[in-house]
């Protein structure tokens, strides 16, 4: 069992959608980031945690150091949040080690 | 041009050639890390560094070595090439003394071994 799962693994949307997507972990960690990974390749850093939430324009990550869970949500979803999304979390007690979910790729159509 | 730059975009190589992979930062980033993505896996971290002249293994560390001679540039190379490297490999770096800091990617290197 990965240490990190993402779901769902697939996710399509129609424009001005809510969109949620769901990271569980099963070990003690230090922060998570979630991190977006276009059609064309490149990855760009969304966001980093250690508690509660993070709002950037119309994406909120939450996490639940608790209950080991972290959210992302997209309000009002566009063709242009296409994309695959990825959730890493930097394990308690290791120095630079962060592991990576496999990621939920993510279609808004028209 | 600012940022961080890998070269080659894309590589086709054979089996048991030598491949160097470049990563170039112009932010005197601290950390640099180069990660490889599977289909059916995350990112999985191959090597990373802390500084210049530090370095260290990560999770799949075998048949990768890397130098860190200046602090921009952190050269990945593939002694003697695998089909299993076939792979896309990013390079990444961050200003923090941990992950706890933002992490910039490059664009990537899709590399084929045949």
């Amino acid at each position: 069992k990965n240490e990190v799962e993402q779901s769902p693994q697939n996710l399509t949307a129609q424009e001005g959608e809510f969109i949620t997507i769901n990271c569980s972990y099963s070990v003690g960690i230090s922060a998570l980031h979630w991190l977006q990974q276009h059609p064309g390749g490149g990855i760009v850093s969304l966001f980093m945690l250690s508690s509660g939430k993070k709002k950037h324009g119309r994406l909120i990550a939450t996490i639940n150091i608790q209950e080991k869970h972290s959210s992302l949500h997209i309000t009002a979803s566009h063709p242009r949040d296409s994309a695959v999304y990825i959730c890493a979390v930097r394990i308690a007690g290791t120095a630079s080690k962060l592991t990576f979910g496999t990621g939920t790729r993510l279609q808004v159509t028209l | 041009d600012a940022g961080i730059t890998q070269s080659p975009r894309y590589k086709i190589t054979e089996t048991g050639r030598q491949v160097t992979l470049m990563c170039h930062q112009t932010w005197s980033h601290s950390y640099m890390f180069w990660y490889r993505q599977d289909l059916g896996h995350g990112l999985r971290l191959i090597y990373y560094s802390a500084a210049a002249d530090i370095t260290d293994k990560g999770e799949v560390p075998d048949g990768y070595v890397v130098s860190r001679s200046k602090t921009e540039n952190f050269p990945l190379t593939l002694e003697s090439a695998t089909r299993s490297q076939t792979s896309v490999y990013f390079c990444a770096s961050s200003e923090g003394t941990a992950l706890n800091e933002k992490l910039f990617f490059g664009s990537g290197t899709q590399l084929s071994v045949l």
